[in-house]
Order: C-alpha cells, then structure tokens, then sequence
C-alpha cells in the first residue's frame, strides 16, 4: 500500500492561511496525490489532486515539491467551518485509496 | 441532489442480528467501494465493485459480510450474526473509470450501533 505522513494534529487561526504538509516518499511516477478532508459525522468530500504541477481550485491549493516526496495543501484563509480531519492520500494506478489517520485540523475564532 | 446516497443513516441492532445497508451511487459511475470507520480512524477499504462484478475484497470482509452490485447500480452491505465489533460507519464511494486521476464520491455513511 502507498503511504503517506501527516502531522497529528494542527491549529490555525480563523482567517489565516493554513499550510498542512504531508510526506510521501516511496511515491512512484504514476502516483496521483489527492487530498479529502472529512468534517464531524459526514462522509470524506474531495479536496484536490494533483500528479505534478501545483494545482488550484476554489477550495485549496495543492503545492507539489520538485522531487514529488511531498506536498502541502494551502487554505488560504481558514474559517471555522474549515476543521476537519483532512487526508493525503497516494492514488496508485488499479489499486484504490488507502486512508491513513489524517491531520486533524483546529480552527481557532 | 445527485450525489452518493446511503440509507439507513442510522441502525442500531441487537448483537446476532442481521442489518443491511443500501448505497446508491452517482448514476453514471461503474465503479463502487464500500469502507468502514471507527472513531478517530481513517476510511479502512473493504470491497468495490466495476459494474456489477466484485473484484476485489479487503481481508477485513469476514464471510459475514457480503456486498452485492446485481445490476451495476446500487449495491448493498450486508452483515450477518452482528457482534459489537461491527458498529462503525460504513461508507460508500463512487467512481468514473480509472480511480487514479479520477476521484471518488463518497455518500454521508451509515452507522451500525450493535448492542
């Protein structure tokens, strides 16, 4: 299975940009990176996704590094409605989307 | 609203007994995915479907669980001889063709309390 890091936990405040990191370096060449985010008693709700490039919609922004063993999903300004638990998953060709713990994300009024 | 739809939302169920949950997919996706959750996990996989043939199933479908997808549409979960160990929530997911790129839909989950 893929794997990825994320941090625990993180706090931000309200209307401040939030950057969440995760590491994923046995990534492969055709391994896309998506990101969820699951709010208190919902399903998880896409975020974004990206093979390379850095990739914008109107949730988030999704920076990819050069060497693709990490990426960073931007908020740019957080609200309260933003804290969830949000999670990097590694999408490998034929194989479907393992989740790990995510990064449960506190915003702070 | 044309998104992934699951019902019951709720069911709590005497240990023993036996529960089923529907998901109806978004319509013109083929592939489906089942996961379950307990508190403070990640989404662990159990099966899904590409129309209505199961091609794959996670160790953690017992032979008490048996999922379905008869006509390549709605699917359904259903876990025999319930023991407490079964109550999480279950979620459902759907997919267009290649779930690489591609993302999943997930519906808002059904939880299984067994008492």
């Amino acid at each position: 299975d893929a794997k990825t890091t994320q941090p625990n936990s993180m706090e931000s405040n309200e209307e401040e940009p939030v950057h969440l990191p995760c590491n994923h370096s046995t990534i492969s060449g055709t391994d896309y990176i998506h990101w969820y985010r699951q709010l208190p008693s919902q399903g998880p709700e896409y975020v974004i996704h990206g093979l390379t490039s850095n990739v914008n919609n109107r949730m988030a922004s999704l920076a990819i590094a050069e060497d693709r063993k990490s990426s960073t999903l931007i908020l740019h300004r957080a609200t309260l409605r933003d804290a969830a638990v949000y999670y990097c998953i590694l999408v490998v060709y034929g194989q479907n989307f393992v989740f790990g713990p995510g990064t449960r994300l506190s915003v702070l009024p | 609203d044309t998104g992934v739809s699951q019902n019951p939302r709720h069911k709590i169920t005497k240990r023993g007994q036996n529960v089923t949950f529907r998901c109806d997919p978004i319509s013109e996706h083929n592939r489906l995915y089942w996961y379950r959750q307990t508190l403070g996990q990640g989404p662990e996989f159990l099966t899904y479907f590409q129309n209505e043939a199961q091609l794959e199933k996670s160790r953690l479908l017992s032979d008490r669980f048996s999922a379905e997808r008869p006509k390549g549409s709605f699917s359904t979960l259903e876990i025999q001889r319930t023991e407490q160990g079964d109550s999480a929530m279950y979620l459902c997911a759907s997919s267009g063709q290649g779930a690489s790129g591609n993302t999943i839909y997930f519906g808002e989950g059904s939880w299984l309390t067994v008492v």
